[in-house]
């Protein structure tokens, strides 16, 4: 699992409350990834970072906003949750120059909006 | 539209019977190719994956899977499925040039003793 964690592994909130998803990662992996795995769509990206400070958005960015500021921490941030943000969440991170080498995930975070 | 498509939503096969497990691609180029597993309640994990070369991809926990350039398809087998291979299955292919990854909506593998 390349020393993937996730906190928290499990979040109960309410519409319109800010909730930020963290990641950390003990390999010096240079990609990471934040991904939300829904029933019937399997696992859709929502953003991804290259490196420190550099992100770039994925399939299903609305709605959320990343941070990179360490190279082990990459930080998932909903501003104002909804109801259609609950899902779980999972982080992933790549040794070398992104999808040519093999992705490591973590345990995953569910959340639930209400 | 590119997309990836897991035809089978939940199959059940016996164990020692063989498996295959189908996933198709439509993108304009041949992508790179990937299976991961995942166990309940935990993260992914690779299989296997395709980038060029030999199109028939040997990978953990005794899987294979062969790409078709003609059909799109980049299907899944082993030829005697374990009871602890319960579990699903996800197809995802990986767009070249950026870090975009898009994945199938999974297959759900049960095992019958």
């Amino acid at each position: 699992d390349a020393g993937i964690t996730q906190s928290p592994r499990h979040k109960v909130t309410e519409t319109g409350t800010p909730v930020t998803l963290r990641c950390h990662q003990t390999e010096n992996h240079r990609y990471m990834y934040w991904y939300r795995q829904d029933p019937g769509h399997g696992l859709r990206l929502i953003h991804y970072s290259y490196g420190v400070k550099d992100t770039d958005k994925g399939e299903v960015s609305d709605g959320y906003s990343v941070s990179r500021s360490k190279t082990e921490d990459f930080l998932l941030t909903l501003e104002s949750a909804t109801s259609s943000q609950t899902s779980v969440y999972f982080c992933a991170t790549t040794e070398g120059e992104g999808l040519t080498d093999t992705q490591y995930f973590g345990p995953g975070t569910r959340l639930t909006v209400l | 539209a590119q997309s990836v498509t897991q035809p089978d939503i939940h199959i059940t096969v016996s164990e020692g019977a063989s498996l295959e497990l189908r996933c198709n691609y439509s993108y304009g180029a041949t992508p790179y190719l990937f299976w991961y597993v995942q166990s309940p309640g935990q993260g992914l994990q690779l299989l296997l994956k395709y980038f060029s070369g030999d199109t028939l991809v040997q990978g953990i926990k005794g899987f294979e899977a062969e790409f078709k350039r003609s059909q799109s398809s980049f299907n899944l087998r082993k030829p005697s499925v374990h009871w602890s291979d319960a579990a699903e299955y996800f197809c995802a292919v990986g767009l070249y040039n950026n870090n975009d990854m898009r994945f199938g909506a999974g297959t759900r593998l049960t095992v019958k003793p």
